[in-house]
C-alpha cells in the first residue's frame, strides 16, 4: 500500500517570505499523481497543485511550485511571497493512475503566516 | 471549476438515531464518489469508495452496517450513519470525480456531525 509522510506538523513564515513544505511517499508503482491540497479554517479542500509522475518538469501555479524528485520519492511544495491568505493546513496526497484511484493523504502541515 | 455540494454542513443528532449526509455533483457526472472522515487536527481518512450503480467498497476497519453509502445516480451519493453514537462525531467530507485517468476529484464543503 502507498503511504505519504509529512514530517513537519507545523511551519511558520513571515509574510512575503518563501516557505517549503516537505512530503515523501512510498510506492512501487511507476505511474501516479501527486497533489498538494490546502484546507483553510472553512475546512473546504482546495487543490493547490498537481504533478504527474511521468513528467520530469516540476509543476508551477503562480506563487506555488513543487520540487518533484521521483527517485527519492520526494514532493515538496514551495510557496513564494507568502500571503496571509496562505495560512491553512496543507496536505500532500498520492493517487494511483489505475485501480480505484483513491487519494492517500499525508498527515498535514499547519502553515502560519506572520504579518 | 466543478462544484460538489454537501448537505447539511452541520448536524446534531441524538444517540441511537440515524443521520443522512448528501453529496451532489452540480455540474458534472460523478461516476465515483469518495467519503472521508476527519478528526480534529488530523488528516482525511478514506472510509469508502462508491461507483454509480454499484455497492460501495469500504476501507478496512469501517463498519459497513453503520456507515451506509448509496450512489444511486451520477449526481448524488448519500452517507447514512446508523444508530449514531458520540464516538461517531466527526467531520465527514465527500469528493467526486468523473470517469477517466486524468480527471480531478472535487471536494464538498464537509459536514460536522455531533452526536449527543
Amino acid at each position: 500500500a502507498q503511504t505519504v509522510t509529512q514530517s513537519q506538523p507545523e511551519m511558520s513564515v513571515q509574510e512575503a517570505e518563501t516557505v517549503t513544505l516537505s512530503c515523501t511517499y512510498d510506492t512501487s508503482e511507476s505511474d501516479y499523481y501527486l497533489f498538494w491540497y490546502k484546507q483553510p479554517p472553512s475546512r473546504q479542500m482546495i487543490l493547490v497543485i498537481r504533478q504527474e509522475a511521468y513528467k520530469q518538469q516540476n509543476a508551477t501555479e503562480n506563487r506555488f511550485s513543487v520540487n518533484f524528485q521521483k527517485a527519492a520519492k520526494s514532493f515538496s511544495l514551495k510557496i513564494s511571497d507568502s500571503q496571509l491568505g496562505d495560512a491553512a493546513m496543507y496536505f500532500c496526497a498520492y493517487r494511483s493512475a489505475g485501480g480505484a484511484q483513491k487519494l492517500v493523504f499525508g498527515q498535514g502541515t499547519r502553515l502560519t503566516i506572520n504579518p | 471549476g466543478a462544484v460538489v455540494s454537501q448537505h447539511p454542513s452541520r448536524v446534531i443528532c441524538k444517540s441511537g438515531t440515524s443521520v443522512k449526509i448528501e453529496c451532489r455533483s452540480l455540474d458534472f457526472q460523478a461516476t465515483t464518489m469518495f467519503w472521508y472522515r476527519q478528526f480534529p487536527k488530523k488528516s482525511l481518512m478514506l472510509m469508502a469508495t462508491s461507483n454509480e450503480g454499484s455497492k460501495a467498497t469500504y476501507e478496512q476497519g469501517v463498519e459497513k452496517d453503520k456507515f451506509l453509502i448509496n450512489h444511486a445516480s451520477l449526481t448524488l451519493s448519500t452517507l447514512t450513519v446508523t444508530s449514531a453514537h458520540p464516538e461517531d462525531s466527526s467531520f465527514y467530507i465527500c469528493s467526486a470525480r468523473t470517469l477517466g485517468v486524468d480527471t480531478e476529484a472535487f471536494f464538498g464543503q464537509g459536514t460536522r456531525l455531533t452526536v449527543v
